[in-house]
């Protein structure tokens, strides 16, 4: 099927730091989503953004994070700062349109010390 | 807000064995219900989707799911699994008339014996 990037698969950062998670999605997608997995657990959704424009965010997406995809180069998940709770699983997904299959990337495990 | 569970955490069949995934969904309105699998370590590859239509869904690999809305759910079946389709399993539901948003279930693990 259709591939998804995602740079860098591992990840391992100080509490406090930045961090910057990057996603290559499908090429003609138009809706870019960010899901969080904690180890053992169910995928939660954090963001989807379409247009430039968050269009939704769970409580899970906190003050500390932020979503752009600028110049359609990647979609992006920022943490700043970062705290040892964010450590997880971070998936990106596309979609074509809003209520379309989203095809998800192979994800990139962030590890907050 | 819309819920899904799957009832069973693991599942552990033999090689060519017939499996059924338990998915249930709660929402009082229209939704799209999909299937996702997850191989160790990867990322989610797409299975099904049920949109609208024949409640029976075929996918990729010889997998199935059907739709019922009298019971809230949308199981997953394979005739005769492989040790390849061992896995995690999500079953995920969207709101047709929200942004998107998926909501997945707690996974069931599939162990397929050889």
């Amino acid at each position: 099927g259709p591939k998804v990037l995602q740079i860098p698969s591992h990840q391992i950062i100080d509490m406090g730091q930045m961090v910057t998670l990057n996603c290559d999605p499908v090429s003609n997608h138009l809706y870019f989503y960010w899901y969080k997995q904690i180890l053992g657990q169910q995928m939660e959704f954090l963001v989807n953004f379409y247009n430039g424009k968050v269009m939704e965010k769970s409580k899970l997406f906190k003050d500390q994070f932020s979503v752009e995809r600028p110049d359609g180069s990647y979609f992006t998940l920022k943490i700043q700062p970062t705290a040892l709770e964010d450590s997880a699983v971070y998936f990106c997904a596309s979609s074509l349109g809003h209520q379309d299959t989203q095809y998800f990337g192979p994800g990139t495990r962030l590890l907050v010390l | 807000t819309q819920t899904v569970s799957q009832s069973d955490a693991h599942v552990t069949v033999f090689e060519g064995d017939s499996v059924e995934l338990r998915c249930n969904y709660s929402y009082g309105g229209s939704i799209y219900l999909s299937w996702y699998i997850q191989h160790h370590g990867r990322g989610l590859q797409f299975l099904l989707k049920y949109y609208s239509g024949n409640p029976v869904v075929q996918g990729v690999n010889g997998f199935e799911a059907e739709f019922s809305k009298s019971d809230s759910s949308f199981h997953l079946r394979k005739a005769s699994v492989h040790w390849s389709d061992s896995a995690v399993y999500f079953c995920a539901a969207s709101i047709r008339a929200n942004t998107g948003k998926l909501t997945f279930g707690h996974g069931t693990i599939l162990r397929v014996h050889p």
